[in-house]
C-alpha cells in the first residue's frame, strides 16, 4: 500500500491567494483527518470525515478554511484568502475499521508570504 | 475536556543512555493510547499503541510503554538510545468509541553520538 498521499509537499504563496491542499487516504479507510502543526500550537485537529461526511469541524480556525471529501479516495483543504499566520505543516491522516490507529501522510509545508 | 501533558519538552541524551518520556492524560473513561515519532522533516509514524490487555506494550525500534491507569500515565521507555532516535515524540489519547486524538505538545529528543 502506498500509504496516505498528500500534494503538494511544499507550497509557497502570497498573502491573499487561494491555497488548495490535497489528500488521498489509504484505500479502504473510512475516516480522514486534517491536522495543522505549528511550533506555537503543536498538532491541532482541524476537521475529520467519516464515509466522506464531515463529522467535526470545530477545529477549523475560521471561515477562510474549508474542507471537502467528494469521494472515498480524495479530500481537499482550502484556504481562501491565505494569510501569513496560516504558515504551517498540514497533515492528512486516515484510519480504517476496526483498529483505531491513524496513519499520517508526509504533510504539506505551507509558507504564506 | 481531555488533555495530554508531556512535561519534558526537550531531552538531550548520550548514546546508550536510557530514555523515559512522560505522558499524562486527563480523562476518566476508557482510553486508547498512542506514541508517535516524527523524524526531522518527516511525517508522524506510529511507535506503539495500547487498547487493552497487558499494560506493558512493546513497539518498534526497541521502544516500550507502560500504561498505569491509577496514575493516568503512559510513559515511553527505551533502555539504550541511538543517535538515530533523534526525533520528536508525541503522545496521543483517544477515548474508546471516538475517533479524535488529543495530542501532547511533543518532546524533542536529541541523542549525542
Amino acid at each position: 500500500d502506498a500509504g496516505v498521499i498528500q500534494s503538494p509537499r511544499h507550497e509557497v504563496t502570497e498573502m491573499g491567494q487561494e491555497v488548495t491542499l490535497r489528500c488521498k487516504p489509504i484505500s479502504g479507510h473510512d475516516y480522514l483527518f486534517w491536522y495543522r502543526q505549528t511550533m506555537m500550537r503543536g498538532l491541532e485537529l482541524l476537521i475529520y470525515f467519516n464515509n466522506n461526511v464531515p463529522i467535526d469541524d470545530s477545529g477549523m480556525p475560521e471561515d477562510r478554511f474549508s474542507a471537502k471529501m467528494p469521494n472515498a479516495s480524495f479530500s481537499t483543504l482550502k484556504i481562501q484568502p491565505s494569510e501569513p499566520r496560516d504558515s504551517a505543516v498540514y497533515f492528512c491522516a486516515s484510519r480504517g475499521q476496526p483498529q483505531e490507529t491513524q496513519y499520517f501522510g508526509p504533510g504539506t509545508r505551507l509558507l504564506v508570504l | 475536556a481531555q488533555s495530554v501533558s508531556q512535561h519534558n519538552h526537550h531531552v538531550i541524551l548520550s548514546e546508550a543512555a536510557s530514555l523515559e518520556l512522560g505522558c499524562n492524560y486527563s480523562y476518566g473513561g476508557t482510553v486508547n493510547l498512542f506514541w508517535y515519532v516524527q523524524y526531522p522533516g518527516q511525517h508522524l509514524q506510529l511507535l506503539l499503541k495500547y487498547f487493552s490487555g497487558d499494560p506493558l506494550v512493546k513497539g518498534i525500534k526497541g521502544f516500550e510503554a507502560e500504561f498505569i491507569k491509577s496514575k493516568f500515565s503512559f510513559n515511553l521507555r527505551k533502555p539504550s538510545v541511538q543517535w538515530s532516535d533523534t526525533a520528536e515524540y508525541f503522545c496521543a489519547v483517544s477515548s474508546s468509541g471516538t475517533y479524535k486524538y488529543i495530542f501532547g505538545t511533543g518532546t524533542r529528543l536529541k541523542v549525542l553520538a
